[in-house]
C-alpha cells in the first residue's frame, strides 16, 4: 500500500482566513480523494481529484470553498478557504488500491476559533 | 447513490469475549465493501475488503467479514477481542470502477471491558 504523508497534521486558524492541506504519495496514482470528519462523525466525500483534469466535488462542496489543485501524479493540495468554525474538522486524503480500496493519510486537524 | 447503515452506535465487550459488528448497505450492483478502524488520535487502518468471490473474508488483526447478498449484510467478527481493538470502526462501500469515492456508515465505538 502506498505511504501517504499530510501536512500540517494540525492548525488553529481564525475566522475568514484560508488554510492549505498538502497530500504527498511516495508513488505515482491516478486518483485521489479528499474527505472531511466533522467532530465525532464519519467520513464525508469532498471531491475526487484526478490528475490533469479538474476535480469533480460532491453535492453540497463548491469549488470556492474548497479549491484542489493535483500538479503531478504523487501531489495534491485541498484549501479551505474563508473559514468558519463551522470548517472545523480532520481533514483527510486518499489513494486508490489495486482492487478499489483507498489507503487514507494521517489527517489534518483543523480547529477555527 | 449506495448508502451503509451501522446500526449499532457503541457496542461494550469484555476482553477475551467474541465480537460482531453489523453493517447493512444499499448498492444497486455487486459492491465494493471494506471496514476500517480508526484508533485515538490515528488516521485510518483498512482491515478487510471483499469485491468477489469467497463471501467470507479475512483480514489483519485477527477479524473477518462475511459478505451475505440476500441480507445486503457484510459483518465484521472477531473470536476474542484485546484491549488494543478499542476504536472506532467504519463499515464502507465503493461503486465499481475505482474512481468513485467511499461512502462510509456513522461508524461504531468499540469499547473493551476488562
Amino acid at each position: 500500500s502506498a505511504v501517504i504523508s499530510q501536512k500540517p497534521s494540525r492548525d488553529i486558524c481564525q475566522r475568514g482566513t484560508s488554510l492549505t492541506i498538502q497530500c504527498q504519495v511516495d508513488s505515482q496514482v491516478t486518483m485521489m480523494f479528499w474527505y472531511r470528519q466533522q467532530p465525532g462523525q464519519s467520513l464525508t466525500l469532498i471531491a475526487t481529484a484526478n490528475q490533469g483534469s479538474e476535480a469533480t466535488y460532491e453535492s453540497g462542496f463548491v469549488i470556492d470553498k474548497f479549491p484542489i489543485s493535483r500538479p503531478n501524479l504523487t501531489f495534491s493540495t485541498l484549501t479551505v478557504s474563508n473559514m468558519s468554525p463551522e470548517d472545523s474538522s480532520i481533514y483527510l486524503c486518499s489513494v486508490g488500491g489495486q482492487t478499489y480500496e483507498q489507503y487514507f493519510g494521517p489527517g489534518t486537524r483543523l480547529t477555527v476559533t | 447513490a449506495q448508502s451503509v447503515t451501522q446500526p449499532d452506535i457503541h457496542i461494550t465487550v469484555s476482553e477475551g469475549a467474541s465480537l460482531e459488528l453489523r453493517c447493512n448497505y444499499s448498492y444497486g450492483a455487486t459492491p465494493y465493501l471494506f471496514w476500517y478502524v480508526q484508533s485515538p488520535g490515528q488516521g485510518l487502518q483498512l482491515l478487510l475488503k471483499y469485491f468477489s468471490g469467497d463471501t467470507l473474508v479475512q483480514g489483519i488483526k485477527g477479524f473477518e467479514a462475511e459478505f451475505k447478498r440476500s441480507q445486503s449484510s457484510f459483518n465484521l467478527r472477531k473470536p476474542s477481542v484485546h484491549w488494543s481493538d478499542a476504536a472506532e470502526y467504519f463499515c464502507a462501500v465503493g461503486a465499481g470502477g475505482g474512481a468513485d469515492g467511499l461512502t462510509f456508515g456513522k461508524g461504531t465505538h468499540l469499547i473493551i471491558q476488562p
